[in-house]
């Protein structure tokens, strides 16, 4: 049983598109964290969201944690091929982060 | 700030060989987490230590792993003996603490047991 169910599981898109991806659970976190992760390296942290209803940019993305911490979304303005990718959300109920199945994003120029 | 290095980077044996994956975590991190990552199964945590010291291994999934930190720059994950199953790619990653704090990840070990 996973914790943390990640939609959608893959994602192809026209370079320029808008996107959403979701991250969804029924456990409560006291944190959450997306990070990115490219084919031959391990994953790299892109944003931790503590507060409900925390709301972060990084540049083109835009990252939500839900008002009852449940659950979060990643959002991305006019895709680049460079923005391609698996995304992944990890919660921490506790002391350790636990990963979420992850969405693959491909950006086609 | 060399990161997190994982060694070997690829290993290939044959089922009921003995495995030993390496990992130095980055230097002033406390806390190390070993991860293992398939495509049907996705990222899960096999166990971590704070200080050193193993503190949740409940992610093992069974005794012929075996996991250890002996020293702040140094641990080991072990698989003895390997089995098809095994095949993934392992991760081992660092902290400056437990909770909030980033996961700084190596590159991975790629694991293939035939």
């Amino acid at each position: 049983t996973q914790l943390l169910e990640q939609s959608p599981q893959f994602l192809s898109i026209q370079e320029g598109e808008n996107l959403t991806v979701y991250c969804n659970s029924s456990s409560v976190f006291s944190s959450l964290q997306w990070y990115r992760q490219e084919p031959g390296e391990g994953p790299v942290l892109l944003v931790t969201v503590v507060t409900g209803g925390e709301v972060k940019k990084l540049k083109r993305l835009t990252f939500q944690f839900g008002d009852a911490r449940k659950d979060s979304s990643l959002h991305i303005t006019a895709a680049q091929p460079g923005d391609t990718g698996l995304y992944l959300c990890a919660g921490a109920p506790g002391n350790q982060f636990y990963f979420g199945t992850g969405t693959s994003l491909t950006v086609i120029p | 700030d060399a990161g997190v290095i994982q060694s070997p980077r690829h290993e290939v044996t044959e089922m009921g060989q003995e495995v030993t994956l390496r990992c130095k975590p980055i230097s002033g991190h406390n806390s190390l987490f070993w991860y293992r990552q398939t495509m049907m199964r996705g990222l899960e945590l096999l166990i971590y230590f704070n200080n050193n010291v193993p503190i949740d291994d409940s992610g093992m999934p069974e005794d012929r792993f075996s996991a250890k930190m002996p020293n702040a720059s140094f641990s080991t994950l072990k698989i003895q003996p390997s089995e098809p199953r095994d095949s993934a790619v392992y991760f081992c990653a660092s902290s400056r603490t437990v909770g909030n704090s980033p996961l700084h990840f190596g590159n991975g070990t790629r694991l293939t047991v035939t």
